[in-house]
């Protein structure tokens, strides 16, 4: 079974420039999530799909970040403008609806670095 | 307060030694548990899930408090290989199968 991909891996911008982030779910799985994880911290949600439709962007800082996920598969995030404090790791996870006892499975993440 | 609190650590234990890390919780309606590991530099993994009636994974132990809202994890015979940070995880539960993380408990095992 192939697993959540992510990419770029890496990406370095200036403050004030614009990111995306794309994310290709383990077939199947309805249920995909945006995680932000700032060094020395646990992972943060940041938005949560179930098939193309949003259940909880409740952490999500609507002023900068967006995500969409288009028929209910693959997804973008993206950052505009972007901060010094956006730096983290951005983590994408998807799992099975009935995935409740199971967790889910994160992708490599991509490392976004704001200089 | 946090929804899920662990020590930060660092742990630093000699090789075979045993380790244990809690976590508490905040939802008293928090529905599943996990432990997930996480190598420097790496994405989190899956290490095993926490039932009530505890469950062990070779040398890893879990257990559940729900009364206390408490999750340890118990580490037995210490490998190099164990140095990772721990993630206590809980499903807050509400309809979604949302995770919520720790901050992590950091594990370095020395020879």
């Amino acid at each position: 079974e192939a697993g959540v991909a992510q990419s770029p891996r890496y990406k370095i911008i200036e403050k004030r420039q614009s990111v995306a982030f794309w994310c290709n779910p383990i077939s199947g799985h309805a249920t995909l999530y945006w995680y932000q994880q700032i060094l020395g911290q646990g992972p943060k949600l940041l938005i949560q799909f179930q098939n193309n439709g949003v259940v909880d962007d409740s952490q999500l800082p609507k002023d900068r970040f967006s995500a969409e996920r288009l028929k209910g598969v693959d997804s973008t995030l993206k950052i505009q403008p972007a901060k010094l404090e956006d730096s983290a790791v951005y983590l994408c996870a998807s799992s099975p609806i009935r995935g409740r006892e199971n967790g889910y499975t994160f992708g490599s993440g991509t490392r976004l670095t704001v200089v | 307060r946090k929804e899920v609190e662990q020590d930060p650590g660092p742990f630093n234990v000699p090789e075979g030694a045993t380790v244990a890390f809690n976590c508490t919780y905040s939802n008293s309606a928090s529905q599943s548990f996990f432990w997930y590991r996480q190598d420097c530099r790496k994405e989190p993994k899956l290490l095993m899930s926490v039932y009530s009636s505890g469950n062990e994974d070779g040398r890893f132990t879990a257990q559940l408090n729900r009364a206390s809202q408490y999750i340890s994890l118990l580490i037995r015979d210490s490998k190099l290989s164990d140095s990772a940070t721990y993630l206590c995880v809980v499903n807050s539960g509400g309809g979604y199968n949302k995770l919520i993380f720790g901050a992590g408990t950091r594990l370095a095992v020395h020879p």
